[in-house]
């Protein structure tokens, strides 16, 4: 059975904190992403990697960075955190293009 | 880049009534297609997807249609049922090592 799993359901920080949000797949997927998702947003990609220590950017990329040292494991960093940060964090994995498997989410709130 | 258009955004129908949802996408490139469902609370799962050299696709009570001419595809809930209400969200992609953007969502509510 498809699973993944994410470090956190909530979590709570003060602003300028430094966030890390962790994401573990069991598939063997190649690609993994990072959104954020907010109440008429929809699904907005942060940032996606095809493979291991590879990254690319996705459309709100500002704030944020990510680290894959690992094909199962993608982690997600915020190097300050700020109040525009609070959000509902989904990861996915997909294999090449094709369905996306989200985890749980994690509610990030920024005070 | 690619952006993806979906309206509406709220939807609400008698149970047992049909509901669409249209999406548009802006590259001419994208190929594949999905479509996402989110329950209250749940992770979005994928329900049915569409490939370029499809131009219609059915499972059950969903099925989705593409125009590539006009860059639009929509879903079509038939025979809809209370469990159908959810957030439904479209989503445009190129080929392999490429993103997936998704479209901003439709809420949809059906009224038994």
């Amino acid at each position: 059975d498809v699973k993944v799993t994410q470090s956190s359901r909530y979590l709570v920080k003060r602003t300028g904190e430094k966030v890390f949000l962790e994401c573990v797949q069991d598939m063997d997927h190649e690609n993994m992403f990072w959104y954020r998702q907010d109440p008429g947003l929809g699904l907005r990609l942060i940032y996606f990697s095809y493979d291991v220590k590879m990254k690319e950017k996705g459309d709100i990329p500002e704030g944020y960075s990510v680290s894959r040292e690992k094909k199962e494991r993608f982690s997600l960093i915020l190097e300050s955190a700020s109040t525009n940060q609070t959000s509902m964090y989904l990861c996915a994995s997909s294999y090449d293009t094709d369905t996306q498997y989200f985890g749980p989410g994690t509610r990030l709130t920024v005070l | 880049g690619e952006n993806v258009e979906q309206h509406p955004s709220t939807l609400s129908v008698q149970e047992g009534d049909s509901a669409v949802i249209k999406c548009t996408y802006s590259d001419s490139a994208s190929n594949y297609f999905p479509w996402y469902k989110q329950e209250l609370g749940k992770r979005p799962q994928l329900i049915i997807d569409i490939r370029s050299n499809v131009g219609e696709k059915k499972d059950q009570r969903i099925a989705v249609t593409l125009n590539k001419t006009a860059k639009h595809f929509s879903l079509h809930i038939t025979e809809t049922q209370p469990e159908d209400s959810a957030v439904y969200f479209c989503a445009a992609a190129k080929t392999s090592y490429d993103k997936v953007i998704f479209g901003p969502g439709t809420s949809l509510s059906v009224i038994p």
